[in-house]
């Protein structure tokens, strides 16, 4: 069936570097894909989004790259800091009829070192 | 997700018993979606709601898990007679009228239940 996974489950980065998380998807129908970010006890924040005609989108200090050939999704941050370690989810929709039906994968950890 | 309001935030409930977990979406937002999340997994779809409708149910339990969006007040997830396996994080989402697939979803900060 569909699903959406993560290549790396924690990822370990200094302060300052640029961090990358990685997200292949099954589903090559899919449109629309969001990544969120999640602190500990607290909801999934929105990060950024992408639709699938096109292939990459910037927001402030992060921008998704799509790659539909390949089904793979990235998300940058720039300059990483001690505030941006969560857990990164990227989102599938699998909605019609106009509704957003979110498939999430498991989860990259994000760790930030001073 | 500012603005979508969940509670209770923490609910602890012994195995039989009723939870009941509410929502009230983003002032505007008429549709309502509901997810679990296990410890260290990823949120799982269980159901979107519209004003006095469900529209897809498809990842609700087929027993003892029941949700409403009535006409006034909040949306509510139904939980009868919990079990162990039902301790998790409730999110509830809102999104304003989709007129295309893409409407960004808003998260609450979640309800978490623990059945003991």
């Amino acid at each position: 069936g569909e699903s959406v996974g993560l290549h790396l489950p924690t990822l370990s980065v200094q302060e300052g570097d640029n961090s990358i998380i990685n997200c292949a998807y099954s589903n090559s129908a899919s449109d629309y894909f969001i990544w969120y970010k999640q602190e500990s006890g607290k909801g999934p924040q929105f990060i950024i989004d992408i639709r699938s005609n096109m292939d990459k989108r910037q927001g402030q200090r992060v921008t998704v790259l799509l790659n539909k050939t390949v089904k793979h999704l990235s998300l940058q941050i720039a300059a990483t800091q001690p505030g941006d370690s969560a857990v990164y989810f990227c989102a599938e929709n699998m909605g019609s009829g106009g509704y957003n039906k979110l498939i999430f994968g498991a989860g990259t950890r994000l760790a930030v070192h001073p | 997700n500012a603005g979508v309001m969940q509670n209770p935030r923490h609910l602890v409930r012994r195995r039989g018993q009723e939870a009941r977990l509410r929502c009230s979406p983003m002032k505007g937002h008429s549709h309502v979606y509901w997810y679990r999340q296990l410890p260290e997994e990823g949120l799982k779809f269980m159901v979107y709601l519209q004003k006095e409708n469900i529209i897809d149910e498809s990842g609700m339990p087929k027993e003892r898990f029941s949700a409403e969006f009535p006409k006034e007040g909040p949306s509510i997830l139904r939980i009868q007679q919990v079990v162990r396996g039902d301790s998790a994080a409730y999110f509830c989402a809102s999104s304003p009228t989709p007129d295309t697939s893409g409407n960004t979803i808003y998260f609450g900060e979640g309800s978490w239940l623990t059945v003991v």
